[in-house]
């Protein structure tokens, strides 16, 4: 069965840089989410798209945003890097409440 | 307060023992209750989900709810040494974002 793809599965960028994540979920999923795992900590929501619109917003810095495509694929820009974005980033798609995540991003900035 | 919190562990429970796991939450709308297991470094893998007091049983994983106390927890009967990982309370109020737990770090000891 298809799962959530991400990409990349590693990245390393430096202080300042700019970072694209991308996401596609399973294909009939209306909604993706976008969350930000640090090391040890519980994952935390960042964005939330139902059907390419904006659905909800967590915990992203203002260096961060997020759309979802025609196509239905979700891409996390992330600018002005800092060392604390350093984390895994997971996205996850849905139909009703249950998620599957994709593998994770993880991001590290040097 | 967070909206979700878990015995934050670390946990060591004998290989065949009854491993418990425990979660409190503040939302008294939630509706939805979901535990996630997390091996290091992978995403997070849905492995019980309930929505109704009471338990739910799955092999060896049972799930028990209770509303009114807004507690819910996890048994895992026969643990196995496969059984150790980070496993993330989650709770969904209506059709919103999945709110996570902190995690309780468990450990099979063979």
């Amino acid at each position: 069965a298809a799962g959530v793809i991400q990409s990349p599965r590693h990245l390393i960028k430096e202080k300042r840089e700019t970072a694209t994540l991308k996401c596609y979920p399973i294909p009939r999923h209306d909604t993706v989410y976008w969350y930000q795992q640090g090391p040890g900590q519980d994952p935390q929501f960042l964005i939330s798209f139902y059907e390419k619109m904006q659905s909800d917003k967590g915990s992203i810095p203002d260096r961060f945003s997020a759309q979802q495509f025609s196509d239905y694929h979700s891409e996390l820009n992330m600018s002005s890097l800092e060392l604390g974005d350093s984390a895994l980033y997971f996205c996850a798609s849905s139909l009703g409440p249950f998620y599957t995540f994709g593998s994770g991003t993880r991001l590290t900035v040097v | 307060q967070k909206e979700v919190e878990q015995n934050s562990g670390p946990l060591s429970v004998p290989e065949g023992a009854i491993a418990s796991l425990n979660c409190t939450y503040s939302d008294r709308g939630s509706q939805s209750f979901f535990w996630y297991r997390q091996y290091s470094g992978k995403s997070p893998e849905l492995i019980m989900f309930i929505y109704s007091n009471g338990d739910k049983e799955d092999g060896r994983f049972t799930a028990q709810l209770n509303k009114a106390s807004q507690y819910v927890s996890l048994l895992i009967r026969d643990s196995q040494p496969s059984d150790s990982a980070t496993y993330l309370c989650a709770v969904n109020v209506g059709n919103e974002k999945l709110t996570f737990g902190t995690g309780t770090r468990l450990t099979i000891i063979p």
